[in-house]
């Protein structure tokens, strides 16, 4: 069983903090690591994603990812309120289809 | 940009009838899928369709549900029989080469509720 696990929050951070969501994956031959942003009944928006061991950074946002210890995280630097939304920590398996965990609600207090 | 749209963006439908979700991906693209989330719960996995076939399924895709693409440019999910626990949003995707590390972008959505 294939199983993506984030803590479901939420997680309250003040408007320009750093904010840190969480991943673990159980599958080490996973491929592709990802962030979909979702907002209350909408579809998810991809933010990033990663394959290789190390961080990524792309704006305000960081992935790292670390396969020895199967854990994926982002960091969004200076949070704003906008940010506000569900994040989706999924991964890619055979290439093709996605696992998706339950989500972190993030909530950003101006 | 180029998107996937979704139709309609919201159906009711009574227990037991059919429902067909349509959903036009972006143009040249070759892979196609199907997700659902019911409220509250995690986005799964449905089913995967290249070449005019499926590619693989999940445990979900029983013989209630088919995908078809009918044409040069929609793709359809079918629910033959709906059931209360049928009821979710309903995401379409797609890629222009599949097997590759990307992530693919999701439609919109059908909410779909079965009363």
């Amino acid at each position: 069983q294939k199983e993506v696990e984030q803590n479901s929050g939420p997680l309250s951070v003040p408007e320009g903090a750093i904010a840190s969501l969480n991943c673990t994956y159980s599958d080490r031959g996973s491929q592709s690591f990802f962030w979909y942003r979702q907002y209350s009944g909408k579809s998810p928006e991809l933010i990033m994603f990663i394959y290789s061991n190390g961080d990524k950074e792309d704006g305000r946002f960081t992935a790292q990812l670390n396969k020895a210890s199967q854990y994926v995280s982002l960091l969004i630097r200076d949070s704003q309120p906008s940010d506000s939304a569900t994040y989706l920590c999924a991964v890619k398996y055979n290439f093709n289809k996605f696992y998706f965990g339950s989500g972190t609600k993030l909530n950003v207090k101006p | 940009e180029p998107e996937v749209t979704q139709t309609p963006s919201h159906q009711v439908t009574q227990m037991g009838q059919e429902v067909i979700l349509r959903c036009v991906p972006i143009s040249n693209h070759l892979y196609f899928y199907w997700y659902r989330q019911i409220l509250g719960q995690k986005v799964e996995f449905l089913v995967s369709f290249y070449n005019n076939e499926i590619s693989e399924k999940s445990e979900i895709f029983d013989d209630q549900f088919s995908v078809e693409r009918p044409d040069g440019s929609n793709f359809t999910l079918k629910i033959r029989s709906t059931k209360l626990e049928d009821s979710a949003m309903y995401f379409c995707a797609s890629e222009r080469a599949g097997g590759g590390r990307g992530g693919y972008t999701f439609g919109s959505g059908t909410r779909l509720t079965v009363v």
